[in-house]
């Protein structure tokens, strides 16, 4: 089966300009999940998705980002505008509906730069 | 509040030699456990998972880890480490509703 898909790889960006990220999942995992991951941090939950409905995003900054799964598939996280704390690593995963007792399976991510 | 903690940052085995990556975890209510590795510049891969049942599970590439609901544990094992194994391995707990927590990591350097 087809992996989880980000694009793009890299992105440099300068600090107050916007970013977006996108990401296709494993087909038929209805639960979508985007982390940030700070380099020598463990990846921290920014939002989760079941089908196009959002589960959680306690941890979300939600003055700066936001993400969205129009149709229960694709996602697009975005950045609005960007600090310099926002450098790291943005890892999609997806998952079955519902089982807690699944793997995540994960993209390979965007390594953001702010400037 | 949920969590998991990675308490070496960095563990160095020699090839052939076993090597354990120690995890804890802390969580209301049954606990379901994970192990992932990450490559550089790659995403976290799931290696293995304990859920309920034999307290000694086995996993992907010869990996295996053993729970301990007395000490909250969840530790990673492997009898005879490989040099391609070094990488950065990450433990996490997912609870009832879904929340999933991931640990620090532990970077792994097999030596040859």
């Amino acid at each position: 089966e087809a992996g989880v898909a980000q694009s793009p790889r890299y992105k440099i960006i300068e600090k107050r300009q916007s970013v977006a990220f996108w990401c296709n999942p494993i087909s038929g995992h209805a639960t979508l999940y985007w982390y940030q991951q700070i380099l020598g941090q463990g990846p921290k939950l920014l939002i989760q998705f079941q089908n196009n409905g959002v589960v959680d995003d306690s941890q979300l900054p939600k003055d700066r980002f936001s993400a969205e799964r129009l149709k229960g598939v694709d996602s697009t996280l975005k950045i609005q505008p960007a600090k310099l704390e926002d450098s790291a690593v943005y890892l999609c995963a997806s998952s079955l509906a519902g089982y807690s007792n699944q793997p995540q399976h994960f993209g390979d991510g965007t390594r953001l730069s702010i400037l | 509040a949920q969590s998991v903690a990675q308490p070496e940052d960095q563990v160095n085995v020699a090839e052939g030699n076993p090597l354990t990556v120690k995890c804890t975890y802390s969580v209301s209510g049954n606990p379901y456990l994970f192990w992932y590795v990450q490559y550089p510049n790659r995403g976290l891969q799931f290696l293995l998972k304990y859920i309920t049942g034999d307290n000694l599970v086995k996993g992907s590439y010869g990996f295996e880890a053993e729970f301990n609901k007395s000490q909250t544990s969840f530790h990673l094992k492997k009898p005879s480490a490989l040099v391609s194994d070094s990488a950065l391995y990450f433990c996490a707990v997912n609870t009832n509703a879904g929340k999933s927590t991931f640990g620090d990591g532990t970077t792994l350097t097999v030596k040859p």
